[in-house]
């Protein structure tokens, strides 16, 4: 596609449930990240892929959250037993080594309640 | 760990004027820059690239420049805009102890420009 797409662009949950948000990066991109961006934080790092290279899993904030990217193309962020806290905008980024510029989606607004 | 500083956090400024963001780095060893634009509920669109090699980058009316030795880079907007309100944040890319790249990103500085 033309730009990076993210679904659903909007998320309301109970807390205890599980949630997947979903990222299609730009054809031929490489490179994947999410991002979390909570009301009046800076973005934060969770989770980056890089071709057939095993994921930096470092920025995962507990084991309640997990991230997959099949055959090189589709990303999902799974979040288990959600919490209020994890209310925040999951931001998907992709770019075509890993180096260049970066491309974002315009991300999911995730509300746990 | 790299920290990345954006002052000021909100800047308010009258339309036509010339204006500065400053962005701030502790960890000089950076593979490159980039500064970003983001507007209300949508995701960011890349302004600016530098590589650590460079001193600037130009788009338009953006002039972007770094000085890694110091740890700084500035954001110039010429003559500015009422679209060009948003909130302007700059990212650092360097690898980590791991080996794989990563950008830090700063809290940004939110501009608007007065008609």
């Amino acid at each position: 596609g033309a730009g990076v797409s993210q679904s659903p662009s909007n998320k309301v949950t109970e807390k205890g449930k599980d949630v997947e948000l979903r990222c299609d990066p730009i054809s031929g991109h490489t490179a994947l990240y999410w991002y979390r961006q909570s009301l009046g934080q800076g973005l934060e790092f969770l989770i980056y892929f890089q071709g057939n290279s095993a994921p930096d899993k470092s920025g995962l904030p507990s084991d309640r959250f997990s991230a997959e990217r099949t055959g090189g193309s589709v990303s999902t962020l799974t979040i288990q037993r959600t919490q209020q806290e994890d209310s925040a905008v999951y931001l998907c980024a992709s770019s075509v080594t890993g180096v260049d510029g970066y491309t974002f989606g315009s991300g999911t607004r995730l509300t746990v309640v | 760990k790299q920290e990345v500083t954006q002052i000021p956090a909100a800047l308010s400024v009258p339309e036509g004027e010339n204006l500065v963001l400053n962005c701030s780095f502790t960890d000089s060893a950076i593979y490159n820059l980039q500064w970003f634009r983001q507007d209300p509920g949508k995701g960011l669109t890349s302004l600016l690239l530098i590589q650590s090699s460079q001193r600037e980058q130009t788009s338009g009316r953006l002039n972007a420049s770094l000085d890694k030795s110091s740890g700084r880079s500035t954001l110039y907007i010429a003559a500015s805009q009422p679209g060009d309100s948003a909130t302007y944040l700059c990212a650092v890319g360097a690898y980590s102890g791991a080996g794989s790249y990563q950008l830090t990103f700063g809290k940004g500085t939110k501009l608007s420009v007065i008609p």
